[in-house]
């Protein structure tokens, strides 16, 4: 068990639509990073939050967004959806200053209509 | 841009046997690499990891050879099992902190009986 739970497990919107997507980190994690997942492809990485800032940023155009709360969870948000935006949305948390090990949580499947 | 990438596709093994998945870098500045995997509607696991001051490491049943020389990264798995059966991947670190990591495309690892 990794601890990383996102929600929710699949959802379906259509093109302009705007969405968000939760990721609660593992329990005595502080840095959260996520990734999309096209089919059949490895991960990408999108963005980075550390102490409720991005810390980090993957080549994403700005409608995608994040957020960090005080309790290190977190919120991807996408603007304007585009058809190829579907993908699985993986979230990954991390302890900063230890080891590199990220626990990645199960994802949200999106599918943009 | 560099990145990271895989050589094969996919990969049958009959059960038992030793697997092996190769993965080449391109970027010579990358010193931490790790290896995941990922089944079926879930998120990458972690396997095992190597910094780049190293040139194997040993796992369970894993091990992980890296040839800075050409840039080559590969995963030997022993006497693999039917639960081997899964997306293989090897990711670089990026960037000046953890957690931000580039994947690549994946070898899917097929054990038949």
């Amino acid at each position: 068990e990794t601890g990383v739970t996102q929600s929710p497990t699949h959802l379906i919107k259509t093109r302009g639509q705007q969405v968000t997507l939760r990721c609660s980190s593992q329990s005595g994690h502080n840095t959260v990073s996520w990734y999309q997942q096209a089919l059949g492809q490895g991960p990408q990485f999108i963005f980075q939050y550390y102490r409720e800032e991005e810390n980090g940023r993957g080549n994403f155009p700005p409608r995608f967004s994040g957020l960090q709360f005080p309790n290190y969870s977190s919120e991807l948000n996408v603007n304007a959806l585009e058809l190829d935006d579907s993908a699985l949305y993986l979230c990954a948390s991390s302890q900063a200053g230890t080891s590199s090990e990220q626990f990645f949580g199960p994802g949200t499947r999106l599918t943009v209509l | 841009g560099e990145s990271v990438g895989l050589h094969l596709p996919t990969l049958s093994v009959q059960e038992g046997d030793n697997s092996i998945i190769n993965c080449a870098y391109s970027n010579s500045a990358s010193d931490y690499f790790i290896w995941y995997k990922q089944e079926s509607g879930k998120g990458p696991q972690f396997i095992i990891d190597i910094r780049s001051n190293m040139d194997k490491r040993q796992g369970q049943r894993v091990t992980v050879l890296l040839n800075k020389t050409v840039k080559h990264l590969s995963l030997q798995i022993a006497a693999t099992q039917p639960g081997d059966s899964a997306v293989y991947f090897c990711a670089e670190n990026l960037g000046d902190s953890w957690g931000k990591l580039q994947f690549g495309a994946g070898t899917q690892v097929v054990v038949t009986p």
